[in-house]
């Protein structure tokens, strides 16, 4: 039981670059999220699910998109990265009203 | 809307003294969830503690407690004789009952010296 996972661990994009942040969980949870981590801003949710194929934006969902194709996988694409997007990542899924939370990719935007 | 205010955005303490972290949340529904995360300097974020509005006994745990009034919007954690090792970022989070969104607050960074 892995629990929730995120790859890459870290990342360099230029401007412009698109690129796929992945999460999976191996908990059956019906409930996945994206949040962005800045310094002094706290954890921001940027999208949400809450099964496959229903997705919902969170409070900065601009610049993101996300699919939710199978209950395990909830990728988060960005289309065109801006350095406003260097961020930590966390990817969660929750289950009881307790989300888990993968370990984090850190992003940095050129 | 829902949210979570933490007020104290950087707390220093000497070992073993006991410190208190404020959260103040607002919401409109009657039945709601709220959470502590800590998130020490490795960077992952740990699960503390969920209470519902419906349970306003104090929790302990070890050295931490939880300080649920609903008559001041407040969810209060204390570390009491705390340890260097309590040094992290916490967070205070709510979750309306008809929303499976959690909002966090903007975090508390705990400086514990030694």
């Amino acid at each position: 039981n892995a629990g929730v996972t995120q790859t890459p661990k870290f990342q360099v994009l230029k401007t412009g670059q698109s690129m796929t942040l992945q999460c999976a969980q191996d908990m059956n949870h019906e409930y996945m999220s994206w949040y962005r981590q800045d310094p002094g801003m706290g954890l921001r949710l940027i999208h949400y699910s809450v099964g496959a194929g229903i997705t919902d934006q969170g409070e900065v969902p601009n610049g993101y998109n996300v699919s939710r194709s199978t209950t395990e996988d909830f990728p988060l694409r960005l289309l065109s990265a801006a350095p406003s997007q260097t961020s930590v990542y966390f990817c969660a899924s929750t289950k009881g009203r307790t989300q888990y939370f993968g370990p984090g990719t850190r992003l940095l935007v050129l | 809307a829902q949210k979570v205010t933490q007020a104290q955005t950087e707390i220093s303490v000497v070992e073993k003294e006991d410190v208190t972290l404020d959260c103040v949340y607002e919401t409109r529904d009657t039945t709601y969830y709220l959470f502590w995360y800590k998130q020490p300097p490795s960077g992952e974020l740990v699960f503390l503690i969920r209470r519902n509005s419906f349970d306003e006994q104090n929790e302990i745990s070890g050295r931490y407690s939880w300080n649920f009034q609903k008559s001041t919007s407040s969810f209060n954690f204390t570390i009491t004789a705390s340890q260097v090792v309590d040094s992290a970022v916490y967070f205070c989070a709510l979750s309306e009952a008809g929303d499976d969104k959690i909002i966090f607050g903007k975090g508390t960074r705990l400086h514990i010296l030694p």
